[in-house]
């Protein structure tokens, strides 16, 4: 079934480290995002890229970094300057392709829990 | 002003009410209008997608869009204790532009 893998489900980091979150679509889509939510807060937009081997900032964009080498995969890299690292983590994809069944519809995974100790 | 206004409520209704929720948005230049549930612990999954002013029933589940007055709805009939979970809406236009209001926990009491 066509749909979007994040991994893994639950990560917990030490202080200092760096932490590496997965994402993996295989609906062929070509914009991918990657969500932060917290309480209260709704989903607030870290990074997003529309094709490969570009991606541009969101609003919450420090102390992340993010790359996109293929399509299927966007991997998010929550760095040692995240102050706050904290938070449940969500990773998006659509497609403006009018003759997908998907197209237009933004799909999201099941999320990623970090939390640091 | 918010792109996306959406009240976080709760809201608590008893089984088998009539549930509504709505959201308002500021830029006329979106296109497509989504609903998604999400429940505790879980990433969102959609349940309605309309692009044009109107109404689009599936089940249970009807949503409503009105561009003129930049006004979304969602209305769940027969409401069920499974129906509990947070809603959120969802707004794109051209270049893959999205905006989300903040979610609104429903609890449906039985």
């Amino acid at each position: 079934d066509g749909g979007i893998t994040q991994s893994p489900k639950y990560l917990f980091r030490k202080e200092g480290q760096n932490v590496t979150l997965s994402c993996e679509q295989n609906l062929n889509h070509d914009a991918m995002y990657w969500y932060r939510q917290d309480p209260g807060q709704g989903l607030r937009l870290i990074y997003y890229s529309q094709i490969v081997n570009d991606f541009q900032k969101g609003d919450i964009a420090e102390g992340y970094s993010v790359s996109r080498e293929k399509k299927e995969s966007f991997p998010l890299t929550v760095t040692s300057a995240q102050k706050n690292p904290t938070a449940f983590y969500l990773c998006a994809s659509t497609s403006p392709g009018i003759r997908s069944p998907s197209g237009n519809t933004i799909y999201f995974g099941e999320g990623s829990w970090l939390t640091v100790v | 002003q918010k792109e996306v206004e959406q009240d976080p409520g709760p809201l608590s209704v008893p089984e088998g009410a009539i549930v509504s929720l709505n959201c308002t948005y500021s830029n006329s230049a979106f296109q497509y209008f989504m609903w998604y549930r999400q429940y505790s612990r879980k990433g969102p999954e959609l349940l309605m997608y309309t692009y044009s002013s109107g109404n689009k029933e599936d089940g249970r589940f009807t949503a409503q869009v009105d561009k003129s007055s930049k006004y979304i709805s969602l209305f769940i009939r027969d409401s069920q204790p499974s129906d509990s979970a947070t809603y959120l809406c969802a707004m794109r236009y051209g270049n893959n532009r999205l905006a989300f209001g903040k979610g609104n926990q429903v609890v449906v009491i039985p």
